[in-house]
């Protein structure tokens, strides 16, 4: 069955420190991933997707993230934390090879950056 | 460029009550329109998308129903509204085309629909 998974429900980040925000995925055929960011009480927002191509992808807000195809993961990284990057940030799947290609989205994870 | 627009903000209705939600698309045409709703501030549950005038798909049997009578315009109803409707209601749109496999959706700001 397809699925995407968030494995951590929250994650800590002092201002200035690196931050990764997990993410990994399974789906029957080749994935086009997507990581949204939202902020309390507003819609989700894009912040970069991988579709083909080189693995590191770049996205809005200095965001970057890594597909591993082997280790099925596309984990969100960013190598400077800001307070206002504190938000819920969700990972979404879709299965090309599928022809329902409906988004398949994880759980979320609450990143809170700390001052 | 594209926006999307969704009303109301925020929504108090008694259970038993009717509903309708209204989000429209500018800037873009034929759009694939969504309504997901969100609860507990967390999973995002695809309620209903279209694909275009008329065409419906419902992924969740529910107390909701979903219309778009414009290309850009996409209707989320209720005729009698139960506690468990309750939450954040979302619409988006993505392009559709040779572009559906890699196109984001695009979010509104949402509606909090509160049912006492």
């Amino acid at each position: 069955a397809q699925s995407v998974a968030q494995p951590e429900d929250q994650v800590n980040v002092a201002e200035g420190n690196p931050l990764t925000v997990k993410c990994t995925y399974s789906v029957s055929g080749n994935p086009y991933l997507f990581w949204y960011v939202q902020y309390p009480n507003r819609g989700l927002q894009f912040l970069l997707k991988y579709i083909t191509g080189d693995n590191l992808v770049k996205g809005s807000y200095g965001f970057e993230a890594e597909f591993n195809k082997s280790q099925t993961s596309f984990h969100l990284k960013k190598p400077s934390a800001l307070v206002s990057d504190s938000a819920l940030y969700f990972c979404a799947v879709r299965d090309v090879d599928d022809s329902n290609y409906q988004l398949i989205w994880g759980a979320g994870t609450k990143l809170i950056i700390k001052p | 460029s594209q926006t999307i627009h969704q009303w109301p903000a925020t929504l108090v209705q008694p259970v038993g009550s009717p509903l309708s939600l209204e989000c429209t698309v500018e800037g873009t045409s034929n759009p694939n329109l969504y309504w997901y709703r969100q609860a507990a501030g967390r999973g995002l549950q695809l309620l209903f998308y279209s694909v275009g005038i008329g065409q419906i798909s419902s992924e969740v049997p529910q107390n909701l129903s979903a219309s778009r009578p414009q290309d850009r315009q996409f209707i989320l109803s209720s005729k009698k509204l139960l506690l468990s409707d309750s939450g954040f209601y979302l619409c988006a749109w993505s392009q559709t085309g040779l572009l559906d496999y890699n196109s984001p959706l695009h979010f509104g700001n949402g509606t909090r629909l509160t049912v006492t």
